[in-house]
């Protein structure tokens, strides 16, 4: 089955500095998605990509940004974390047949 | 646009009792949808997903759903609650088919979730 690896799986940052985070899958994807976990939202999306050079808004893009190098990556970058974005991150691919996979997720803290 | 409604972000009931949790959704387009369990501090684990086959979808951990268009749902059910059941749910749905130049399915839209607590 397809992987999908997150790191890293916890991560404190202090407000006003640059984060990524990473986002790998083992198979040839081209759909890959950002979704951050809040309670009380549920699951929002953040940016999305269908392929290489290809990104796009979510619905929570504010102070997020991805970019596609490659097809097995779209790392998250939080241009100037802020505590608002205080989250569990989770990265997801899906194929048709098997529906979506998820990433075991990133908790970030913003201090 | 797609959107999810899920009734109820707290469900409670005893062991051996019936599980329903409610699911409502709207989609400009023939929806995907999907159910996801998350246990405190994991990920999402797909219980069943409805793809345009058969409305009536059997998944992991003796769950199922029926699609019903007419409503504009797809509620999850348990005839028998056990206490490894007790989690958070997930309803979500995604606009089907294949994105213009893609090959799988496109955005998923998430409902608020729902906590199921089982009770001995």
């Amino acid at each position: 089955d397809a992987e999908i690896t997150q790191s890293p799986r916890h991560k404190i940052t202090e407000t006003g500095r640059q984060v990524t985070l990473a986002c790998h899958q083992t198979w040839n994807h081209n759909n890959m998605f950002w979704y951050r976990q809040d309670l009380g939202h549920g699951l929002r999306l953040i940016h999305y990509s269908y392929g290489v050079q290809d990104t796009n808004k979510g619905e929570v893009s504010d102070g997020y940004s991805v970019s596609r190098s490659n097809t097995e990556d779209l790392p998250l970058t939080l241009e100037s974390a802020a505590s608002s974005q205080t989250s569990v991150y989770f990265c997801a691919s899906p194929r048709r047949g098997s529906g979506y996979t998820f990433g075991s997720g990133t908790r970030l803290t913003v201090v | 646009a797609q959107s999810v409604t899920q009734l109820g972000s707290h469900v409670s009931v005893s062991e051996g009792a019936l599980v329903l949790l409610r699911c409502n959704y709207s989609s400009s387009v023939p929806p995907y949808l999907f159910w996801y369990v998350q246990y405190p501090n994991q990920g999402l684990q797909l219980l069943l997903k409805y793809t345009s086959a058969a409305t009536l979808v059997k998944g992991i951990n003796g769950f199922e759903a029926e699609f019903k268009k007419s409503e504009t749902s797809f509620h999850l059910t348990k005839p028998s609650a056990h206490m490894s059941d007790a989690a958070e749910y997930f309803c979500a749905v995604s606009g089907g088919g294949w994105n213009a130049g893609g090959t799988s399915y496109g955005k998923l839209t998430f409902g608020q979730g729902t906590i199921l607590t089982v009770h001995p």
